[in-house]
């Protein structure tokens, strides 16, 4: 697959537990963005990485969301002790970097029931 | 927040030509004009961008008024499967900052 790869495709978690939301970017895409959507909203920025570091993670709602990309390409999100309110599509995007276009996931529905 | 202010939504009759205003009044210098759309349970995707000059792909056309302040884009003949979320961005040009997604524009191109 040539595109940006979001797993699951659909979650669902109770109140309080912990999940993770992994993406896989297109291979040498040093760039790596997550924005999460709720519904009849554009995408909010929540942090993005250039390289394995986190470059601007200033949309991190807070402490319970953290986001890591060890090696450079994959990241995973995490989001601890989840609320009802963290219900949303989780958008992964990657990007050669500069100006160029940013290439998006299909998303990660999650429901927190 | 987002720099842009677009029409909450807009209908096309299919075949012909959308014209999709936005108004970037704020914009700087150093700052392009993006365009992506969102067709319902996807995600966006990059349509065309430009600084000062008219821009055109195989997509779309971009008119950028002269003092920048404005910008429209064309989809010269609209389809069925053009109907989404049609987003316009400003971004600055260096580096890799985030797009900032306002709630855009909601096209319906109605057969």
């Amino acid at each position: 697959g040539a595109g940006v790869s979001q797993t699951p495709s659909n979650k669902v978690t109770e109140k309080g537990k912990y999940v993770e939301l992994r993406c896989d970017p297109i291979s040498g895409h040093t760039a790596l963005y997550w924005y999460r959507q709720s519904l009849g909203q554009g995408p909010e920025f929540l942090i993005y990485f250039q390289g394995t570091g986190a470059a601007d993670d200033s949309g991190l709602p807070n402490d319970r969301f953290f986001a890591v990309r060890p090696e450079g390409s994959v990241s995973t999100l995490k989001i601890q002790r989840t609320e009802r309110g963290d219900s949303a599509v989780y958008l992964c995007a990657s990007s050669p970097g500069g100006p160029g276009e940013l290439f998006f996931g299909e998303g990660s529905r999650l429901t927190v029931l | 927040d987002a720099k842009t202010t677009q029409p909450t939504s807009m209908d096309c009759a299919e075949g012909r030509a959308a014209n999709l205003p936005c108004n970037h009044s704020t914009i700087s210098g150093n700052e392009y004009v993006y365009w992506y759309r969102q067709i319902h349970s996807q995600g966006p995707q990059y349509i065309i961008h430009g600084l000062k000059n008219n821009e055109t792909n195989e997509m779309a056309s971009l008119i950028i008024t002269e003092d920048r302040k404005s910008s429209t884009l064309i989809l010269p003949h609209a389809t069925l499967r053009d109907t989404a979320v049609y987003y316009c961005i400003v971004r600055p040009f260096s580096g890799n900052t985030p797009l900032v997604f306002g709630k855009g524009t909601r096209l319906s191109v109605i057969a």
